[in-house]
């Protein structure tokens, strides 16, 4: 059983390239998450799906997009990387849209130069 | 959505109980809380989750008075892998389905 499932772990971007940071999960849940962790902070909501076929923004939307591709997959992408975007992205995962216990992935350190 | 506060960081010593007190005023009536664990370069690990008086499982135990507008996470005899940072959270309706971290607590633990 592998949870939560990020690809890549590293990447490396110049300024201006895109790039989609991949999240799947096994465990048949409805809600997924993104987030992103500077050092030294706590995490920030980039987007949410409470449920397959739902978006919606969360604290830091700007600069990015998500896909809820299907129950298993939410993909986020960068269109245009910024050095401020240089972070740790984490996808979460879990059953239900409240009250439930959330399964956080293994994170995605992006650098943007 | 309830905001939480809790201390930047926290030092103790290998053996001894620490707690972990969270503040959420504006708790609403059918809001949950729950703490996480995060170590380093690791996603965030559920620890414990509740309502209303106390709650224990093998790893913590939560302890919620009546007013329910803070909360106290107890680590029982803490050991040197217990340093990590722990986030209060509140979670239900006044969310809206998002799952909001604040700063944390950055525990230290000391031999």
């Amino acid at each position: 059983n592998a949870g939560v499932t990020q690809t890549p772990k590293f990447q490396v971007l110049k300024t201006g390239q895109s790039m989609t940071l991949q999240c799947a999960q096994d465990m048949n849940h409805n809600s997924m998450y993104w987030y992103r962790q500077d050092p030294g902070m706590g995490l920030r909501l980039i987007y949410y799906s409470a449920s397959e076929g739902t978006t919606d923004k969360g604290e830091v939307p700007n600069g990015y997009n998500v896909s809820r591709l299907n129950k298993r997959e939410f993909s986020l992408r960068l269109e245009s990387a910024a050095p401020s975007q240089t972070s740790v992205y984490f996808c979460a995962s879990r059953e239900g849209f409240m009250n439930t216990e959330a399964f956080f992935g293994q994170g995605t350190r992006l650098t943007v130069v | 959505l309830a905001k939480t506060t809790q201390p930047i960081s926290m030092d103790s010593y290998e053996g001894q109980e620490v707690n972990i007190t969270c503040s959420h005023n504006n708790i609403a009536t059918n809001d949950y809380i729950t703490w996480y664990q995060q170590f380093p370069s690791q996603g965030p690990r559920f620890i414990i989750q509740g309502y209303k008086t106390k709650v224990t499982n093998e790893v913590a135990s939560l302890f919620i008075p009546a007013d329910r507008k803070s909360s106290t996470l107890s680590l029982p005899r803490v050991s040197l892998s217990d340093t990590a940072v722990y986030y209060c959270l509140v979670d239900g309706y006044s969310s809206a389905s998002k799952i909001i971290f604040g700063s944390g607590t950055r525990l230290s633990i000391r031999p």
